[in-house]
């Protein structure tokens, strides 16, 4: 079974418009992430949290706000989506005992239009 | 800053090859150095790790790694590819922190 689950897989949505991505882990792990990937590119880190009611910046974070209400869940918001902001969207989650080892959603898939 | 770099966008090989995806890394400090497969439309799965003792290292579906401290390289390897395994391959470094920072990727395609 998926233990790193997003919603929704796909969604388009008007420019100016507010998207939030969900995700939600059963890991029972500490840390969570939200990435972006451009087609042809890496993933680059948008926002993380290590604990319940925190977040934190990434490496891109302007145009996201992050929401950690609790260790299971993590959504992503985008209050006003633009063109720029078309892309995969990849939740991941690890812990402190594993390593640093990620383990992934199946990413939602976002068009602005 | 630590960077990642693969250097090889695409590679092509036939069934039963051999391959070698290549991975060099810039930074100064201990760190861990790792693997990960994407199949198209799906989100990344870890393969193997490396933070310190025997250089290679042995990770799902017959694939291995070897860290060079010399060449700053983390490459990875498969003796013998199936078709299944065409999928684009990222290397990750992590400063011993939660943070992995991924290299742009290689698209690994197999043909029959």
């Amino acid at each position: 079974e998926a233990a790193v689950t997003q919603s929704p897989r796909s969604k388009v949505a008007v420019t100016g418009g507010k998207v939030t991505l969900s995700c939600h882990q059963t890991n029972n792990h500490d840390y969570m992430y939200w990435y972006r990937q451009d087609t042809g590119h890496g993933l680059r880190l948008i926002h993380y949290s290590y604990v319940a009611d925190s977040t934190e910046k990434g490496d891109i974070p302007d145009g996201y706000k992050a929401s950690r209400p609790s260790q299971e869940n993590f959504s992503l918001i985008l209050e006003l989506a633009s063109l720029s902001q078309t892309a995969v969207y990849f939740c991941a989650s690890s812990d402190t005992n594993s390593g640093n080892t990620l383990y992934f959603g199946e990413g939602s898939r976002l068009i602005v239009v | 800053t630590q960077t990642v770099s693969q250097s090889d966008a695409h590679v092509t090989v036939f069934e039963g090859d051999s391959v070698e995806l290549r991975c060099n890394y810039s930074y100064g400090g201990s760190i861990y150095l790792s693997w990960y497969i994407q199949h198209h439309g799906h989100g990344l799965q870890f393969l193997l790790k490396y933070y310190s003792g025997n250089p290679v290292v042995q990770g799902v579906n017959g694939f291995e790694a070897e860290f060079s401290k010399s060449d700053s390289s983390f490459h990875l390897r498969k003796a013998s590819v199936h078709w299944s395994d065409s999928a684009v391959y990222f290397c990750a470094v992590s400063p011993g922190s939660w943070q992995l920072i991924f290299g742009s990727g290689t698209q690994l395609t197999v043909m029959p």
